[in-house]
C-alpha cells in the first residue's frame, strides 16, 4: 500500500497527558499538511511543511500543539497536556507540488488518527 | 460567516435517484474547488477536482463551478448504495510557493436506500 499511513489508528488518555501521532506520506511528496476534524464538521488546517520547513500554521494551533518532520520524510504531530476539546480525528494529507499553470496539488487523505480524550 | 457553507443533511435517497449536493462560499480568491468522500471512520477521498467555472463530468458524477454566484454542486445520477457516504466540498486558493489548504465545508451525509 502506497497511500498515506497514519499511527495509531486510535488513542484514548488522560487529560493532561502528552500524546503524538505520526504521519508516512506517500513517498517523493513534498508537501504534508495536518487537519483535525471534530464531529459532524469538516476538516481544519492545522498546520502545513513543504520539505523539512513547517511554512504555516492555524490559529487553532495552540502552544500546546507542535509538529515536526524531520529530513522532509515522515512528521510528528505532538499534543502536550490534553484536554478534553482536543478530542478529534487528526487527519495527515500530501501532495507533490506542481507548476502547472491551472492545476493545484491533489491532497491525499491519510486514514486519520481518532483522538478520545477522558 | 463561515468562508463555506454546505448544508449537513442527512439526506436520504432511493436507489437510482439523481443527488444534488451544493456549497457557497465568500472567499473571491478561491480558484479550486474539489469534493471529497468520507466513509464512516475513514480518511476523505477526493471524487472530482475543477479549476474555475464550468461543468466535469465523470461517469455518474458531475461537478459544477459558478464563480459568479460563488456556488458549486455535485450531482450524483443513478445514486447506488454504495454512495451512502459524507460528501465534503472543499476549496483552495493559489498560493506563490506557499500552502494550498483545503477549505472544506462541514460535509453532507448521504445514504442511498436498495
Amino acid at each position: 500500500d502506497t497511500g498515506v499511513s497514519q499511527n495509531p489508528r486510535h488513542k484514548i488518555t488522560k487529560r493532561g497527558q502528552n500524546v503524538t501521532f505520526r504521519c508516512d506520506p506517500i513517498s517523493e511528496h513534498n508537501r504534508l499538511y495536518w487537519y483535525r476534524q471534530t464531529l459532524g464538521q469538516g476538516p481544519e488546517f492545522l498546520t502545513y511543511f513543504q520539505n523539512e520547513a513547517q511554512l504555516e500554521k492555524s490559529r487553532l494551533l495552540s502552544d500546546r500543539f507542535s509538529a515536526e518532520r524531520p529530513k522532509g520524510s515522515f512528521s510528528t504531530l505532538e499534543i502536550q497536556r490534553t484536554e478534553q476539546g482536543d478530542s478529534a480525528m487528526y487527519l495527515c494529507a500530501s501532495s507533490l507540488t506542481t507548476r502547472t499553470s491551472g492545476r493545484t496539488d491533489t491532497q491525499y487523505f491519510g486514514p486519520g488518527t481518532r483522538l478520545t480524550v477522558l | 460567516q463561515k468562508e463555506v457553507e454546505q448544508d449537513p443533511g442527512p439526506l436520504s435517497v432511493p436507489e437510482g435517484a439523481i443527488v444534488s449536493l451544493n456549497c457557497t462560499y465568500s472567499n473571491s480568491a478561491f480558484q479550486y474547488f474539489m469534493w471529497y468522500r468520507q466513509y464512516s471512520r475513514k480518511g476523505p477521498e477526493l471524487l472530482m477536482y475543477t479549476y474555475s467555472s464550468g461543468n466535469k463530468e465523470d461517469g455518474r458524477f458531475t461537478a459544477q463551478v459558478d464563480k459568479s454566484s460563488k456556488y458549486i454542486s455535485l450531482f450524483i445520477r443513478d445514486s447506488q448504495p454504495s454512495d451512502s457516504a459524507t460528501y465534503l466540498c472543499a476549496m483552495s486558493a493559489r498560493s506563490q510557493g506557499g500552502s494550498e489548504k483545503l477549505v472544506f465545508g462541514k460535509g453532507m451525509k448521504l445514504t442511498v436506500n436498495p
